[in-house]
């Protein structure tokens, strides 16, 4: 079983929708990441949260670690939206600090 | 500020052919790492580095070599390629292990 889980895989919006991602993790964490891989490929650091809220302009994420659950919001989405959003969780086991990801949610916002 | 630079961009391997994938960060970021992303699976990491002199294996190390001569760069050589391993490959560095990072272009391999 994958230790980070996401939710949906694929989703697709209308232009002007709220819009949802979740991540569950199966390990105790110090701190959970979202990241953006645009449709060419290149992938860029949105968030990294270890407890409460953050926000970015039109994206929020927010993390509840006694439930082991994150969620990436978008609110009115536009079709430059349309990537993969990918959860990714810090593991620290002794001195090593590793990053486990998520297979990613593909979502497309339609005009 | 380049970044994260990565080299080649595409490249095509027959089997039991060598290559060395470049990598080079000009933000003086101690940590730096490769990651594996093949369809349907999340990014997996290969090998990683602290700093320099220090290297260390990730999830999926198996047919891979890394060393960190300098601060800047990381290559990842690829001692008898396989058709297993075609895959895009990402560098990635951060201040130190847990930050944010910023990941290079990638590189897209295919082994015949």
């Amino acid at each position: 079983k994958n230790e980070v889980e996401q939710s949906p895989q694929n989703l697709t919006a209308q232009e002007g929708e709220f819009i949802t991602i979740n991540c569950s993790y199966s390990v105790g964490i110090s701190a959970l990441h979202w990241l953006q891989q645009h449709p060419g490929g290149g992938i860029v650091s949105l968030f990294m949260l270890s407890s409460g809220k953050k926000k970015h302009g039109r994206l929020i994420a927010t993390i509840n670690i006694q439930e082991k659950h994150s969620s990436l919001h978008i609110t009115a989405s536009h079709p430059r939206d349309s990537a993969v959003y990918i959860c990714a969780v810090l593991i620290s086991s002794g001195s090593a600090r590793q990053l486990t990801f998520g297979s990613g949610t593909q979502l497309t916002v339609l005009p | 500020n380049a970044g994260v630079t990565q080299t080649p961009k595409f490249q095509v391997l027959k089997t039991g052919q060598s290559m060395t994938l470049q990598c080079a960060q000009d933000m003086n970021h101690e940590y730096m790492s490769w990651y594996r992303q093949d369809p349907g699976m999340g990014l997996r990491l290969i090998h990683y580095s602290v700093g320099a002199g220090i290297t260390d294996q990730g999830e999926v190390p198996n047919g891979y070599n890394v060393s960190r001569s300098t601060t800047e760069d990381f290559p990842l050589r690829l001692l008898s390629a396989a058709p297993s391993q075609t895959s895009v490959y990402f560098c990635a560095s951060s201040p130190w292990a847990g930050q944010p990072q910023h990941f290079g272009d990638g590189t897209r391999l295919s082994i015949l």
